[in-house]
């Protein structure tokens, strides 16, 4: 069957570190992968697309890497603050189901 | 761009009353909008899709009298719960697709709205 997975357990960093993130998935082809930001209580936000003949992805602190062999995509954010604590979700499009599907999300807590 | 809004934020109701959520595009026009359901500490479950003149297709599992979805404009969908119950608790969320962004082949950028907590009584 097909999954998403993504680290369950919360990430604690220090600020100023760079965090990653991992999202693992199986039984999928997807076209292509996005990551959002969630906050409690609200909708998600969207923050990187990166399509499948994609290696790397940057948008200012955020880097996205897309292996289609490993069927692994990590998120770095770099020079992290506390404003970036949040939920990262991941989220595949796959064209065959024409829908998108989401992780479970990974909370990251940066530290001061 | 893409600003995608949820109304009510917040509703209470009692067990057998029927629930009704927007949900607006407000500067883009969505032919496709979505309705996702999440539980706490799980993942947005997809209810079903929207599209703009004709109906909703639902996810298995997801009762369609139930959760009745009306997409009657380019900026607008509706969900209502009717007669709702406990176990309809939840978090609801919906999101539009953007107009397709960049390259052959398009994408499917979906914008969501800020979501509505709807607690049953």
């Amino acid at each position: 069957s097909q999954k998403i997975e993504q680290n369950s357990e919360a990430l604690n960093i220090q600020e100023g570190k760079t965090a990653t993130l991992t999202c693992n998935y199986t039984n999928y082809s997807p076209a292509y992968l996005q990551w959002y930001r969630q906050d409690p209580g609200r909708g998600p936000v969207f923050l990187l697309l990166i399509r499948e003949n994609e290696k790397e992805k940057r948008k200012e602190r955020l880097k996205v890497t897309f292996d289609t062999t490993l069927k692994q995509s990590l998120f770095h954010i770099t020079a992290s603050q506390p404003a970036d604590s949040a939920t990262y979700l991941c989220a595949l499009y796959s064209g065959g189901y024409q829908k998108v599907t989401f992780g479970t999300g990974t909370k990251l807590q940066v530290i001061p | 761009g893409a600003v995608v809004s949820q109304h009510p934020s917040r509703v209470i109701c009692k067990s057998g009353t029927s629930v009704k959520i927007e949900c607006r595009s407000l500067d883009f026009q969505a032919t496709t909008m979505f309705w996702y359901r999440q539980f706490p500490k799980q993942s947005l479950m997809l209810m079903a899709t929207s599209n703009e003149g004709s109906k909703a297709t639902y996810e298995q599992g997801v009762e369609k009298d139930k959760f009745l979805i009306n997409h009657a404009s380019l900026t607008l969908s509706t969900l209502t719960v009717t007669s709702a119950h406990p176990e309809d608790s939840s978090f609801y969320i919906c999101s539009a697709r953007s107009p397709t962004s960049g390259g052959a082949g398009g994408t499917d950028t979906q914008y969501f709205g800020p979501g509505t907590r709807l607690t049953v009584l």
